[in-house]
């Protein structure tokens, strides 16, 4: 049961545009999400996160984008630069009642920016 | 900038054995979390914990697991008896609160059972 879900396994995009990750959910009560970025044998590193009431949120090269009506949310980093490859991890939680927020990960995205 | 750590990076077992892996989460974080990842897999959560009690828990954490908050800093995640399928990466994270905020992750415990 895939609640959330990152349909393309990797992503290459040339040093200077646009990376563009995508990401799907199906439970409509999630209302946060987050983009983590992760490098090989090291832990997820949090890059921005959205509230449901918001449908973007931007921190200098990143921006997220939020479609409640299409349950979609994009990841948007520009310009890309090399160090930006790594995997991309989609991420959601829903917080209700007595929920801590546990969050629900997509199976992640693998940019490589190439100079 | 302050971070989670987690100790060993990298433990080998043998199947059956016990296992205890540590995280110190960020000093002022009342929340805390481990989550895993089978290699190739999703990251999943295992347990939430908040006032020395657990909030939450998955399927995955059944009673061969268990969390304990020894002193005022170490957060820790018992293996009783490990089976060769706990093999994974072992990721701990804390937050400030609980519900809609960002956990912060440390760098992980590559766990191998043989």
């Amino acid at each position: 049961d895939q609640q959330v879900k990152q349909n393309s396994p990797s992503l290459s995009v040339q040093e200077g545009r646009i990376s563009i990750l995508n990401c799907d959910y199906t439970n409509s009560m999630f209302d946060y999400f987050l983009w983590y970025k992760k490098y090989p044998a090291e832990g997820p590193t949090f890059l921005i996160s959205i509230s449901s009431i918001k449908d973007k949120n931007e921190d200098g090269r990143f921006t997220v984008f939020l479609n409640k009506s299409a349950k979609h949310l994009s990841l948007h980093i520009v310009p890309s630069q090399p160090g930006d490859s790594a995997v991309y991890f989609c991420a959601a939680s829903e917080n209700y009642g007595g929920s801590q927020g546990n969050l629900i990960f997509g199976k992640g995205t693998k940019l490589s920016v190439k100079p | 900038e302050p971070e989670v750590t987690q100790t060993p990076s990298h433990q080998v077992t043998q199947m059956g054995q016990e296992v205890i892996l540590r995280c110190v989460p960020i000093s002022n974080h009342l929340y805390f979390y481990w989550y895993r990842q089978i290699l190739g897999q999703k990251v999943e959560f295992l347990v939430s914990f908040y006032n020395n009690e657990i909030s939450e828990k998955s399927e995955i954490f059944d009673d061969q697991f268990s969390v304990e908050r020894p002193d005022g800093s170490n957060f820790t995640l018992k293996i009783r008896s490990t089976k060769l399928e706990d093999s994974a990466m072992y990721f701990c994270a804390s937050s400030v609160t609980g519900g809609a905020v960002t956990q912060y992750f440390g760098p992980g415990t590559r766990l191998l059972v043989l």
